[in-house]
């Protein structure tokens, strides 16, 4: 099974700055087709999870623009390009090319200062 | 709009089982795949399988293999997903998410369901 491994943000982000969140895979997400099943999502307090981006980098209907993604084979990143209060939560990074299982990444806090 | 109304909390025994229903609705139920993902308290987002509505084909994650079964009603636009034997580990919020039609993946989320596995 692929081991999906995050980053920490080593300290609360204050609001209106960038915030960067990286994502490693244990094997490269690139299927036969040459696609890429790179998801993020976000689940705020008390929420369930919402998706932001898929396939590296597309963004999911309603999402923010100031969300985007980016990487390729086994290293991806989740880029806030201006962090608002509302994106307090935990950031999941999930890979659905090597299947089943599809497999989620720890999960990364979002905290704002 | 796509929805995915997920049934209430649920109280078991150990070694019960529990069967937890996701009513999808604003889109074709047998077009797309559901999966069941769970949440431990404070813990991240684990996968337990997935559901073909148009089949009943499922795929299930070796964890939970012979404990879990997933099956739905077409009639009602419905999925299910019963746990059997159940532990106190298996406290959980349980999860229904669709299928994306794009990726290999999920899109919309149901609201969740928390099952608590206590004597």
């Amino acid at each position: 099974d692929i081991v999906m491994t995050q980053s920490t943000l080593s300290s609360p982000v204050t609001l209106g700055q960038p915030a960067s969140i990286s994502c490693r895979s244990s094997q490269s997400l690139v299927d036969s087709d040459g696609n890429t099943h790179l998801s993020w999502l976000q689940q705020r307090p008390g929420q369930p999870p919402r998706l932001l981006i898929y396939k590296i980098s597309n963004r999911f209907s309603g999402v923010p623009d100031r969300f985007s993604g980016s990487g390729a084979g086994t290293d991806f990143t989740l880029k806030i390009s201006r962090v608002e209060a509302e994106d307090v939560g935990v950031y999941y990074c999930m890979q659905g090319t090597q299947f089943p299982p599809v497999s989620f990444g720890q999960g990364t806090k979002l905290e704002i200062k | 709009q796509v929805q995915l109304v997920q049934s209430g909390a649920e109280v078991k025994k150990p070694g019960a089982s529990v069967k937890v229903s996701c009513k999808a609705s604003g889109y074709t139920f047998i077009g797309y795949y559901m999966h069941w993902v769970r949440q431990a308290p404070g813990q991240g987002l684990e996968w337990m399988g997935r559901i073909n509505p148009n089949s009943g084909g499922t795929d299930y994650a070796q964890k939970f293999q012979g404990r879990v079964t997933m099956t739905r009603d077409t009639s009602i636009t419905t999925a299910y997903m019963e746990l059997s034997s159940l532990r106190s580990d298996d406290t959980a919020v349980y999860y229904c998410a669709r299928d994306h039609p794009d990726a290999e993946g999920t899109d919309y989320w149901g609201q969740g369901t928390l099952v608590t596995v206590s004597s």
